[in-house]
Order: C-alpha cells, then sequence, then structure tokens
C-alpha cells in the first residue's frame, strides 16, 4: 500500500532548462509535504516543503506546487544545474511531528 | 550548530551478532526518527521516540528490533540476531518540538548495515 507515488524512477534535463519532479499521493489526510535531495552514501537533505493551505511555494530555483483536489505535487527546478544531479524523494505527513511517508525517489540526471 | 550524528557510518555483522546504531540529533531537538532504506526503496519509517518515550513504533519489526533514547546520551536503535535481510541503510532524523503545522526533519549521514 504506497501512500505517496513517484512514477518516474529517473528523469534526465539538459542544463540550463526546467526539471519536473512528480508525486502523487493517496491519503486524504496528508497536509504537508516535502522534497528532499540525496547524493549516495549521504543523508536526504531538505529542500522545500509546502503545507496544505498553499499550493505553491518557491525558493530561489526551486518551486514546489500542490494540487489537492488531483493529490499531486511537483517540484520545479529552474535553471537545472549538473549539481542537482541526485534523489529526489517526495515526503508527506500529518500535521504536527508525526513520521514522513517517502516516495521511492526519481534520479535526476543533468547533463552538461 | 553540529547537524544530526550517526555512527557508525558502516557496520559489518555476521549473522546471528548484535548490532547497534547511534544517533545524535541536532541541538535543541527534541524529536529522534529511524528510518530504513533498502536498495531501490524509498526511506521506511521505524519508530518515533522523545527522551525515555517511545512514541510511534508502528514501523519496526515486532522481533529483534528495539529502540531508546535516554535522558542522556544518543538515541540507540538495537537489532538482535542480525540477518541477512536487515542489511540496509539507516537512517535517523531530528527535528525540533513543533505545536501544530509543518515541519522538517533533518536526516544523519546514515548507518550502513552490512550482514555476512
Amino acid at each position: 500500500d504506497q501512500q505517496v507515488k513517484q512514477n518516474s524512477p529517473s528523469l534526465s534535463v539538459q542544463e540550463g532548462r526546467i526539471s519536473i519532479l512528480n508525486c502523487d499521493y493517496t491519503n486524504s489526510m496528508f497536509d504537508y509535504f516535502l522534497w528532499y535531495k540525496k547524493y549516495p552514501a549521504e543523508g536526504p537533505t531538505f529542500l522545500i516543503s509546502i503545507s496544505s493551505i498553499k499550493d505553491k511555494n518557491e525558493d530561489g530555483r526551486f518551486t514546489v506546487f500542490l494540487n489537492k483536489s488531483a493529490k499531486h505535487l511537483s517540484l520545479h527546478i529552474v535553471p537545472s544545474q549538473p549539481g542537482d544531479s541526485a534523489v529526489y524523494f517526495c515526503a508527506a505527513s500529518v500535521k504536527g511531528n508525526t513520521p514522513l511517508v517517502f516516495g521511492k525517489g526519481t534520479r535526476l540526471s543533468v547533463i552538461a | 550548530n553540529a547537524g544530526v550524528m550517526q555512527n557508525p557510518r558502516h557496520l559489518v555483522r555476521r549473522r546471528g551478532q548484535e548490532a547497534r546504531l547511534r544517533c545524535s540529533p541536532m541541538k535543541g531537538h527534541s524529536h529522534v526518527y529511524w528510518y530504513r532504506q533498502l536498495p531501490e526503496e524509498g526511506l521506511k519509517f521505524m519508530v518515533y521516540l522523545q527522551k525515555e518515550n517511545i512514541i510511534d513504533e508502528s514501523g519496526m519489526p515486532k522481533e529483534r528490533f528495539s529502540a531508546e533514547f535516554p535522558k542522556e546520551g544518543p538515541s540507540i536503535l538495537r537489532i538482535q540476531q542480525v540477518v541477512r535481510g536487515d542489511s540496509a541503510a539507516y537512517f535517523c532524523a531530528s527535528s525540533p518540538r513543533v505545536k501544530g503545522g509543518g515541519y522538517e526533519q533533518y536526516f544523519g549521514p546514515g548507518t550502513r548495515l552490512t550482514v555476512t
């Protein structure tokens, strides 16, 4: 029973272009969503988050969009850089200090 | 402000031995979470602790696994009588106490357990 799904295992993008990573969820109780970036042999690094009361949150080159009716969120990276090459995990939680539920990740490769 | 610390980074155990993984949360964080990542999988929640309390252990296997977060010292995840299927990366995360609302969890570098 996968409550958070990242249906694209991998994505390749040219340097300078936009990277769009997608995530779907099934549990309507989720109201806080996060994106993490992970390099091999390291722990996940927090990137950006969004509360269910918003539909967009922006931080520099990273923007997260939330569509609650579709139970879908996406991470946009503009412009993409080679250093962005990593595995990106979408995670969701119910409000408060509760465990995160992760997707399986999308491996992003930014080609110079 | 030091990040989440985990040790050891790599741990090799033979089948039947015990594995002890340690986690020191970020300064000022009172909530600790343990997650496990199997190859080609996402992170799966195991247990959530506050000082001297287990808040949620719904992700922990019923046998051989235990966790604690004592009043003093790091949080410990213990795996008794390890089997090959326990080989994975174990990540600890911490967060501050937040009254409602969203929050971020900050992860340590992980402990890679290999059972031979």
